[in-house]
């Protein structure tokens, strides 16, 4: 069953660093999406990315964060020099038009 | 702002019991999807539901779509420790993007 890959994992890395967190969506999805959840919070959404641009970003997505799409196969979120609460479960995600979302199964980043 | 509200939190019950989880707002949504989570992964998607009124049955799981497609409940027939974990609706407002707006989560623990 073809699914969301994520990598790394898990990512430590040291605050004002910048990060890149890798994802390559499931083949036949045209719409990706990036997620975050906070320890003990819900999944709140980041941005979603179809067409080689952004369609919709949400206010966490500052001009700290930027997606990529480098090739046919990655899509990347790159956080320029992180901060404490950036700290994180992120996950990325795809889907086909009008249908369901999958979700890959995240890159824990602690920022330290 | 599109919140969904979840009930209960958290709920404690012994194998073989049944269970009722609640997942309500004041927005309509044009489709509302249910995952599990585990700890340390991703949400996995159970089930989506499109039509209000609809009903969807997954084994054990009964997921029904209230007719103003505004709120959701997820029935659970005779609970195994299996069905121990984090369930999460998430409802879509519309359009070919499935930007998904996350409840606030029903901790289920289901003992022997």
């Amino acid at each position: 069953e073809p699914e969301v890959t994520q990598t790394p994992s898990h990512q430590v890395t040291q605050m004002g660093q910048e990060v890149i967190l890798r994802c390559v969506p499931i083949s036949n999805h045209l719409y990706f999406y990036w997620y975050r959840q906070i320890l003990g919070q819900k999944v709140e959404f980041l941005v979603s990315f179809y067409n080689n641009e952004i369609s919709e970003k949400s206010e966490i997505f500052d001009d700290q964060f930027s997606v990529e799409r480098p090739d046919g196969s990655n899509f990347t979120l790159k956080i320029r020099s992180t901060k404490l609460e950036d700290s994180a479960m992120y996950f990325c995600a795809s889907s086909r038009p009008y249908k369901e979302t999958f979700f890959g199964q995240g890159t824990r980043l602690t920022v330290v | 702002t599109q919140l969904l509200e979840q009930s209960p939190q958290f709920l404690s019950i012994q194998e073989g019991e049944n269970l009722t989880v609640y997942c309500n707002s004041s927005s309509v949504f044009s489709s509302l999807q249910w995952y599990r989570q585990e700890p340390g992964e991703g949400p996995v998607l159970l089930v989506t539901v499109v039509t209000g009124g609809e009903v969807k049955k997954l084994k054990r799981l009964t997921f029904q779509f209230g007719d103003a497609r505004k709120d959701s409940s997820l029935h659970i027939t005779a609970a195994q420790t299996g069905d121990t974990g984090l369930y999460l609706c998430a409802g879509a407002g519309g359009g070919a993007t499935n930007k998904l707006i996350f409840g606030t989560g029903t901790l289920l623990a289901v003992q022997p």
